[in-house]
């Protein structure tokens, strides 16, 4: 089983460039998560989806959309690319809606220029 | 406002010497709370977890309501414990809130 697997694992954009990250989960997963990671800011959520047709924003959602494709898929889209949101992405899934353990992707670095 | 504050983002101690990382938390429920950890180049792992009440790598951590804290705590810490560590509060929403997390650095 490879968990959650995050692609791509690098990535320079230029300010105003969209792109998405993926992130797949093969545990049979019911809820996804997206956080960002950035020195003394430690991780904070962007959305989550709670369980297969649903997502809900975080605590910093402005900038980003995502979809939950499937029960296996969560994908991350920045539509218009700024410099605050160069940062590494984390994606994350556990098997409960309200409790339990996150697993975790390897993480994506995003570098906007 | 549902909140999780790591009050340190770097603690070094020597080899062998007791560490304590503090955790905070500001929620209205019944918390449920967890610690985290990132070891250089290594996905995110959960460390422990309060409902289990267990001891990982020589690590506890006590709920305390009282005082609103979960701080994580080893008797004598090793190098191999260098990592970065984030306290985290689930809600009944299905939503994790990270702390800011601390760097622990371990001295030979």
């Amino acid at each position: 089983n490879a968990g959650v697997t995050q692609t791509p694992k690098f990535q320079v954009l230029k300010t105003g460039q969209s792109m998405t990250l993926q992130c797949a989960q093969d545990m049979n997963h019911n809820s996804m998560y997206w956080y960002r990671q950035d020195p003394g800011m430690g991780l904070r959520l962007i959305y989550y989806s709670a369980s297969e047709g649903t997502t809900d924003k975080g605590e910093v959602p402005n900038g980003y959309n995502v979809s939950r494709l499937n029960k296996r898929e969560f994908s991350l889209r920045l539509e218009s690319a700024a410099p605050s949101q160069t940062s590494v992405y984390f994606c994350a899934s556990r098997r409960d809606r309200n409790t339990g353990e996150l697993f975790f992707g390897e993480g994506s670095r995003l570098t906007v220029l | 406002a549902q909140r999780v504050t790591q009050p340190e983002k770097l603690l070094s101690v020597f080899k062998g010497a007791p560490v304590e990382l503090k955790c905070n938390y500001s929620y209205s429920g019944s918390p449920e709370l967890f610690w985290y950890v990132q070891y250089s180049r290594q996905r995110l792992q959960l460390l422990l977890r309060h409902i289990s009440r267990e001891s990982i790598k020589g690590f506890t951590a006590d709920l305390n309501k009282g005082e609103t804290s979960f701080h994580l705590k080893k008797p004598f810490a090793q190098e191999e414990d260098s990592a970065m560590y984030y306290c985290a509060l689930n809600n009944q929403g299905g939503k994790l809130i990270f702390g800011q997390g601390t760097e622990l650095s371990v001295k030979p």
